[in-house]
């Protein structure tokens, strides 16, 4: 597709139930993000992928947070036992060839609203 | 830490300027970057600073001084599409690794 692909774009779930929300980059794009954002409240890193390097998990909150990329395109961010404050809507981005130096302009989804009742 | 504060809220009138400031708190970063996001949408890039100094695109510029801990976003022209959160950004330790602030919604009035 012409940019970065969320789903669902709304998800409803029960206090303890995991949750699976995925990402589509933009087709040759070699780095994935996650980020989520709270009400009220800015942006957070949560993990990034980067070709076949191992992925920057520095965000992740706690091991509750997993996240897969397979086969250098699609991303998996999974959430097991749901607590009510990972209610946010979750984020991703991609980027194209990364390099060093710094510049990088990210291409945003339209995110996953998620809320945990 | 990297502590990132910008104002929360800034009302402007169509066809005037407005300038948002953002200060923070580092002993490093890639570079600043600002985005748009208007509500329920996506971010999109606006604009970002490595060297100090000011940018300009078009009707927005922004501007960074590293000594002083200092970046703004100057908005001109005011349209009513620029209604929409304002997020000022560092860029860490990787391309795409960002520190987010809260962002400042503008409101455009008529």
């Amino acid at each position: 597709g012409a940019g970065v692909s969320q789903s669902p774009s709304n998800k409803v779930t029960e206090k303890g139930k995991d949750v699976e929300l995925r990402c589509d980059p933009i087709s040759g794009h070699t780095a994935l993000y996650w980020y989520r954002q709270s009400l009220g409240q800015g942006l957070e890193f949560l993990i990034y992928f980067q070709g076949n390097s191992a992925p920057d998990k520095s965000g992740l909150p706690s091991d509750r947070f997993s996240a897969e990329r397979t086969g250098g395109s699609v991303s998996t961010l999974t959430i097991q036992r749901t607590q009510q404050e990972d209610s946010a809507v979750y984020l991703c981005a991609s980027l194209p060839l990364v390099t060093s130096g710094g510049g990088g302009e990210l291409f945003f989804g339209e995110g996953s609203r998620l809320t945990v009742l | 830490g990297q502590n990132i504060d910008q104002p929360t809220e800034m009302t402007a009138t169509e066809g005037a300027i407005v300038q948002i400031n953002c200060t923070y708190q580092t002993s490093g970063f890639n570079g600043l970057f600002w985005y748009q996001q208007h509500a329920g949408e996506a971010p999109t890039f606006l604009s970002y600073n490595v060297l100090d100094g000011l940018e300009e695109k078009g009707r927005f510029s922004s501007f960074l001084s590293r000594s002083k801990g200092y970046s703004y976003l100057l908005l001109k022209e005011l349209q009513m599409k620029d209604s929409a959160s304002y997020l000022c950004a560092l860029e860490t330790d990787s391309w795409g690794k960002f520190q987010f602030g809260a962002g400042t919604q503008v409101v455009v009035t008529p």
